[in-house]
């Protein structure tokens, strides 16, 4: 079965430092997919940045990347230059097929709390 | 405006008495799910759409019920609510859902419910 772990329950970061968010995941599926959300305190889901097991270059999105070791199965969130709007918990989340199914199945870890501190 | 939306945001209701909360989206997706989110849970899928007609059971699909007569909406239907159903449900669609890796999903702004 598919499994997503984030390790860290609440990170703390200075304003305009970086951080890391770690993820790592579990799957027997050659082809699945990583996504990273973002939900602020007001509580909707933010889709952020998505890489894909066969990508070979880690995805980007702005100020977002997606440091991928597939060796390791890990697929940590960076956040450059943090700043105070990125407080919010942050959600890990794989789209893979079960062992012997045909449907892709979204999974999500736990979450990260991260506050950013000015 | 592609957009997900999900009627009532806030819902406080009493033990047993049927509600429905409304999901529609106009982004012609086929996939529709819905979630529920618990502290220190993380997500869960209620139960998920392919297409119309077609609804499968998710993860954690006890309680409740769904259909899917428009590709639009998928509402979720809690026949007779108890205190455990206290959440805060999210509806979300997708192109293609569980038939790609790729796809990416959108969420509703979620619908919070107290049960009494």
């Amino acid at each position: 079965a598919q499994k997503i772990t984030q390790t860290q329950p609440g990170m703390f970061v200075q304003e305009k430092e970086a951080v890391t968010l770690d993820c790592t995941y579990d799957t027997s599926d050659p082809s699945y997919g990583l996504f990273w959300y973002k939900q602020p305190s007001s509580g909707e889901m933010i889709f952020l940045i998505y890489q894909g097991s066969y990508d070979q270059q880690n995805a980007t999105e702005g100020r977002y990347s997606l440091n991928f070791q597939k060796a390791r199965k890990s697929a940590n969130l960076v956040i450059s230059a943090s700043q105070l709007g990125d407080s919010a918990m942050y959600f890990c989340a794989m789209r893979a097929r079960d062992s012997g199914g045909s449907n892709y199945k979204l999974t999500f870890g736990k979450g990260t709390l991260l506050t950013v501190n000015p | 405006e592609a957009q997900v939306t999900q009627n009532p945001r806030y819902l406080i209701t009493v033990t047993g008495k049927k509600l429905t909360v409304t999901c529609s989206q106009n982004m012609n997706h086929e996939y529709m799910s819905w979630y529920r989110q618990d502290p220190g849970l993380g997500l869960r899928q209620i139960y998920y759409s392919m297409n119309v007609e077609v609804t499968d059971k998710g993860d954690v699909p006890e309680g409740y019920k769904v259909s899917r007569k428009e590709k639009r909406n998928f509402p979720l239907i809690l026949e007779s609510p108890s205190p455990n159903q206290t959440s805060l449900y999210f509806c979300a669609s997708s192109l293609r859902g569980a038939l790609s890796s790729t796809d990416t999903q959108y969420f509703g702004p979620g619908t919070r419910l107290t049960v009494l």
